[in-house]
């Protein structure tokens, strides 16, 4: 079993569609969740990070840990073309490797207007 | 701000040659980065450095393999001999200290024919 599995999608939903983007992982040693965002030809895009399990809210995207399920989510209201991008989740544990990221292989997502 | 800087954006070369690669942190981080993205395995890390020290080398693939910081603000990663598996897109990412977010460059996008 991988550590952390993602949909590769592609998903494909219209302008103003609420999005649920979605990890799951394996190793119960994960603290810290993060999303990224990678638009194509250019570097992952830091937009969520949180510790531990709950939710977190900046602007139009939520994120939500829930460490009993060992399940991650990422929701994005009033999507709009300009959020056409690759979502990658990442996840590390706390301690002496707490810099080794292990991320998801992303999903693609594109928002039609 | 400025963010990561890697140059250069693209290389194409032949097969057995030497490739530089460079990076430029965000001034003020301590943590560096070397990151490779392919569809297959996705983001995969190669070397971490902490305060230009290398701490954790365990990601490079081979001794064709080398990474230096001889400074705060410049890293190189160089392969030598290249093979046509080397291609990839190779992303370098630094962080204020090791357990906080990673910011990522826009990578070197790396053909070996």
């Amino acid at each position: 079993q991988k550590e952390v599995e993602q949909d590769p999608g592609p998903l494909s939903v219209p302008e103003g569609a609420i999005v649920s983007l979605n990890c799951t992982y394996s190793n119960s040693a994960f603290q810290y969740f993060m999303w990224y965002r990678q638009y194509s030809r250019k570097g992952p895009e830091l937009l969520m990070y949180t510790y531990s399990s709950g939710n977190k809210e900046d602007g139009r995207f939520t994120a939500q840990v829930d460490k009993s399920s060992k399940y991650i989510s990422l929701f994005i209201r009033d999507s709009q073309p300009s959020d056409s991008a690759t979502y990658l989740c990442a996840m590390s544990a706390r301690g002496g490797s707490n810099y080794k990221l292990t991320f998801g292989k992303g999903t693609l997502l594109t928002v039609n207007p | 701000d400025a963010g990561v800087i890697q140059s250069p954006r693209h290389e194409v070369t032949e097969m057995g040659q030497e490739v530089t690669l460079r990076c430029k942190p965000i001034s003020g981080h301590n943590s560096l980065f070397w990151y490779r993205q392919t569809m297959m395995r996705g983001l995969e890390l190669l070397i971490y450095f902490n305060n230009n020290v290398p701490i954790d080398d365990s990601g490079m693939p081979e001794d064709r393999f080398s990474a230096k910081m001889p400074n705060a603000s410049f890293s190189t990663l160089k392969i030598q001999p290249s093979e046509p598996r080397d291609s990839a897109v190779y992303f370098c990412a630094s962080s204020l200290v090791e357990d906080q977010p990673q910011h990522f460059g826009d990578g070197t996008r790396l053909s070996i024919l």
